[in-house]
């Protein structure tokens, strides 16, 4: 079965540094997301993507944010000068129709900033 | 902006028993989803409910939703150990809006 994959699952960085998380979403999707879900606490969207364009963002999505679509297959959030409260499961999404089929989890990347 | 409620927030249930989760939500929408985590793992999708009255089952799990009273529930039936997860509600107001609003989540133990 197709599934969302997320490199690294895990990622160890020291404050102000830039971080890259990666995903590639299932092949034949068109919508792409990333939420981040802190320690212990509820899943919050970050953006959504479609169409080589963010088609809505958050207020957690500010200027340290970005997102890309490099290739055909990739999916990166980058997050330019981290800060201690960017600690989080960042999760990627993936859905062939918004809003009629469920959206498919990657299995997160764990962003630990130090 | 769109608030959504799950309660309760902690669930301790015996083997065996029935319960339900109920998933409230403030704004009109016909899309709500259902989501198990396992600790430490990714979000699994349960349910798709895209319209009132809409009720779907699997195993022991059964969801529904009401738009009218923006109220979605997850009854589960005869529970067993290995549905012990947190079960999130998520909602998407619809529109040009993709996005999914989640509840806290329910933190479900099952104890034998």
């Amino acid at each position: 079965e197709p599934e969302v994959t997320q490199t690294p699952s895990h990622q160890v960085t020291q404050m102000g540094q830039e971080v890259i998380l990666r995903c590639v979403p299932i092949s034949n999707h068109l919508y792409f997301y990333w939420y981040r879900q802190i320690l212990g606490q509820k899943v919050e969207f970050l953006v959504s993507f479609y169409n080589n364009e963010i088609s809505e963002k958050s207020e957690i999505f500010d200027d340290q944010f970005s997102v890309e679509r490099p290739d055909g297959s990739n999916f990166t959030l980058k997050i330019r000068s981290t800060k201690l409260e960017d600690s989080a499961m960042y999760f990627c999404a993936s859905s062939y129709t918004p809003g009629l089929d469920t959206q498919y989890f990657g299995p997160g990347t764990r962003l630990t900033v130090l | 902006e769109l608030k959504v409620e799950q309660n309760p927030l902690f669930l301790s249930m015996q083997e065996g028993k029935n319960y339900t989760i109920y998933c409230n939500y403030s704004t009109t929408s016909d899309r709500l989803y259902w989501y198990r985590q396992d600790p430490g793992k990714s979000l699994e999708s349960l349910f798709v409910l895209l319209s009132n009255g809409a009720v779907k089952q699997e195993g022991r799990l059964m969801a529904s939703l009401d738009t009218k009273a923006r109220l979605s529930t997850l009854h589960i039936t005869a529970a067993v150990h290995d549905l012990s997860a947190t079960y999130f509600c998520a909602v998407n107001s619809g529109g040009s809006n993709y996005k999914l609003t989640f509840g806290k989540g329910t933190l479900l133990t099952v104890n034998p």
